[in-house]
């Protein structure tokens, strides 16, 4: 059985531009989170989705990043007009329910130059 | 602001030894407090979890001891080893809650 997988596993970009970041979770899981790990710092959340909506995006840090998942499945997260600030490890979870042990992907590392 | 304060930052011990990480929190609706393990770069892998009605719980090398009144609680690998190297990381949830609070992480070196 697969786990979450996150692709790319590593994104270079330059400032101002466009990124996607995409989580595929485990099979069934329900549940789907994204975090965002800054160097030498625990992650921290970001968004969270049952299904196919967004039952809590408190966590964005502004109207930059916005996240989809459209099917209730694979998750994209999407980040405009990138600034160096956004560098950071970009991790997805899924869990079968809210609840319940949560399962985290490898991370993309997105560098904005 | 973070919920979950962990220390130290980070500690070297020898092959056998004991590392020892603490975490506090004090947001009294914690009911949930797992420790992940993390190695360079790759995602976070539950280790091991406890909840408050217990003081302690082993899983293998890995033992989690609790202190409800003091709001504390704190990893132990017993006879570590050089593969144990990685940085941990302790966590909290509240109950009904879906978002975990990590704190700032611990990278231990276990040296051969």
């Amino acid at each position: 059985g697969a786990g979450v997988s996150q692709t790319p596993s590593n994104k270079v970009t330059e400032k101002g531009k466009y990124v996607e970041l995409r989580c595929d979770p485990i099979s069934g899981h329900t549940a789907l989170y994204w975090y965002r790990q800054s160097l030498g710092q625990g992650p921290e959340f970001l968004i969270y989705f049952q299904g196919t909506g967004a039952a809590d995006d408190s966590g964005l840090p502004n109207d930059r990043f916005f996240a989809v998942r459209p099917e209730g499945s694979v998750s994209t997260l999407k980040i405009q007009r990138t600034e160096r600030g956004d560098s950071a490890m970009y991790l997805c979870a899924s869990s079968p329910g809210a609840n319940t042990e949560a399962f985290f992907g490898q991370g993309t590392r997105l560098t904005v130059v | 602001q973070q919920q979950v304060k962990q220390s130290p930052q980070s500690l070297i011990v020898q092959k056998g030894g004991i590392p020892i990480i603490n975490c506090a929190y004090e947001n009294t609706a914690f009911d949930y407090f797992p420790w992940y393990q993390q190695f360079p770069g790759k995602g976070p892998a539950l280790l091991i979890a406890i909840r408050p009605d217990v003081s302690e719980k082993k899983e293998g090398r890995f033992t989690i001891s609790f202190n409800k009144s003091a709001k504390q609680f704190s990893l132990h690998i017993m006879d570590s080893q050089p593969g144990d190297s990685a940085t941990y990381f302790c966590a909290a949830r509240a109950l009904n809650d879906y978002k975990l609070s990590f704190g700032a992480g611990t990278t231990v070196t276990v040296r051969a």
